[in-house]
Formats: structure tokens, C-alpha cells, sequence
């Protein structure tokens, strides 16, 4: 069963307006999320994370949203840059200060078009 | 070198041979994990080392796969009688695991291991 889901397979969004990315979630246990950024032929880079006693996290133009009872969490990127173009994946684990294995989700590519 | 270093980067092989894979993780980072991703999919969780000690190993999909860390550092994932579904990129990741706070894992660039 697909406990990270991230319905969308692709985005595109012109360069400069704001890119939202979607990410569900079906294990309440989960209680910190991620987003992962993926280039070709390169391992996921860290982009953010958000705490469950958390509704937002701000990082410069990304900003993740938690929705916890709608098991739901977004990522926003803005303004839209062409370097933003890559894989995203939605990740979520439960904390337990030792094994913090992620279930990953599925991945959206986003496109910025110039 | 300052990150997760994973050799080779890529792997063909036959079905039916061994392989190993070699993680070197960021040094001073206790924790370890392996995950390997197929096509389309999400990196999935293999098995995570504190330590030596291989402290979860429930995603290793059965008794072919192993991985060792015999020193608490570089870690090598092993594969017996490999299976043409076993292709897949095979991902390493190492944690400070300090306490007290969820740990940023890093990722390797992986090996792409090829089964014909």
C-alpha cells in the first residue's frame, strides 16, 4: 500500500509564477515530512522538512504547508526559477530519535518553462 | 571527500551472479540506510545501520540481499543470485543521528545495477 502519494507525474509553470507541489499522506503515525529535490544521475538533495506540531515552514522561496487533518502537505516554490526544474518527492517518517527510515512518495516533475 | 560517495555507478551483471555495492558515508554520521529505486517509483527503505549493528533490516525484500559495516563507516550492500528484478538504482544515505532532533539524511549519487 502506498502510504506517500503524489498524484501529480508532471507540472509545468512558467518561470517567475509560483509552483505548488501535492503530497498525501495515510499513516497517521508519520510526524515529519520532507521534500526531497532530485536532479538526473544525482541522489535526492534535501529541500525542506515541517514538524506535525507545525502548519508551515519557510525557507526562502520554498515554503511547505501541513494539513494534518486532511493528511495532506504542499510545497511552494516562489517565484519559479528554470533551475527549479527536477523531481520532487514528498517523504515522511516518524521520529524517534534513531531509525528515521522515509517512505518516499512517488515523485512529480516539475518543468519551469522560461 | 564532503559527501555520500557510493561506488560503482554503475553495475551490469548476469542474472544468477553476485554483486556488492559500496556506500562511504559522510564521515562522523553514525546512521546509515539503503533504499533502492525503480523506475517511476520513490526511493523504498532497505535497511538502516547505527552503528555496526544493522538495526532495521525489515525492507530487504528477502534472504539474497545483505549488507555489512563492519566499522561503523563504509557499508556494502551485497546481492546473491541477482534477478532480473533487481534492476534498480541502489541509494545510500547517511544521518548525523545526534539526538534530540530528526536527522537530515544524505543522499549518494547510487549505483544503477543492471540485471540481463
Amino acid at each position: 500500500d502506498q502510504q506517500v502519494k503524489q498524484n501529480s507525474p508532471s507540472l509545468s509553470v512558467q518561470e517567475g509564477r509560483i509552483s505548488i507541489l501535492n503530497c498525501d499522506y495515510t499513516n497517521s503515525m508519520f510526524d515529519y515530512f520532507l521534500w526531497y529535490k532530485k536532479y538526473p544521475a544525482e541522489g535526492p538533495t534535501f529541500l525542506i522538512s515541517i514538524s506535525s506540531i507545525k502548519d508551515k515552514n519557510e525557507d526562502g522561496r520554498f515554503t511547505v504547508f501541513l494539513n494534518k487533518s486532511a493528511k495532506h502537505l504542499s510545497l511552494h516554490i516562489v517565484p519559479s526559477q528554470p533551475g527549479d526544474s527536477a523531481v520532487y518527492f514528498c517523504a515522511a517518517t516518524i521520529s524517534n530519535f534513531g531509525n528515521e527510515k522515509l517512505t518516499f512518495g512517488t515523485g512529480t516533475r516539475l518543468t519551469i518553462i522560461p | 571527500g564532503a559527501g555520500v560517495s557510493q561506488t560503482p555507478s554503475n553495475k551490469v551483471t548476469e542474472k544468477g551472479k553476485y554483486v556488492e555495492l559500496r556506500c562511504d558515508p559522510i564521515s562522523g554520521h553514525t546512521a546509515l540506510y539503503w533504499y533502492r529505486q525503480s523506475l517511476g517509483q520513490g526511493p523504498e527503505f532497505l535497511i538502516y545501520f547505527q552503528g555496526t549493528g544493522a538495526a532495521d533490516d525489515s525492507g530487504l525484500p528477502n534472504d539474497r540481499f545483505f549488507a555489512v559495516r563492519p566499522e561503523g563507516s563504509v557499508s556494502t550492500l551485497k546481492i546473491q543470485r541477482t534477478e532480473r528484478g533487481d534492476s534498480a538504482v541502489y541509494l545510500c544515505a547517511s544521518s548525523l543521528n545526534a539526538g534530540g532532533s530528526t536527522d537530515t539524511q544524505y543522499f549518494g549519487p547510487g549505483t544503477r545495477l543492471t540485471v540481463l
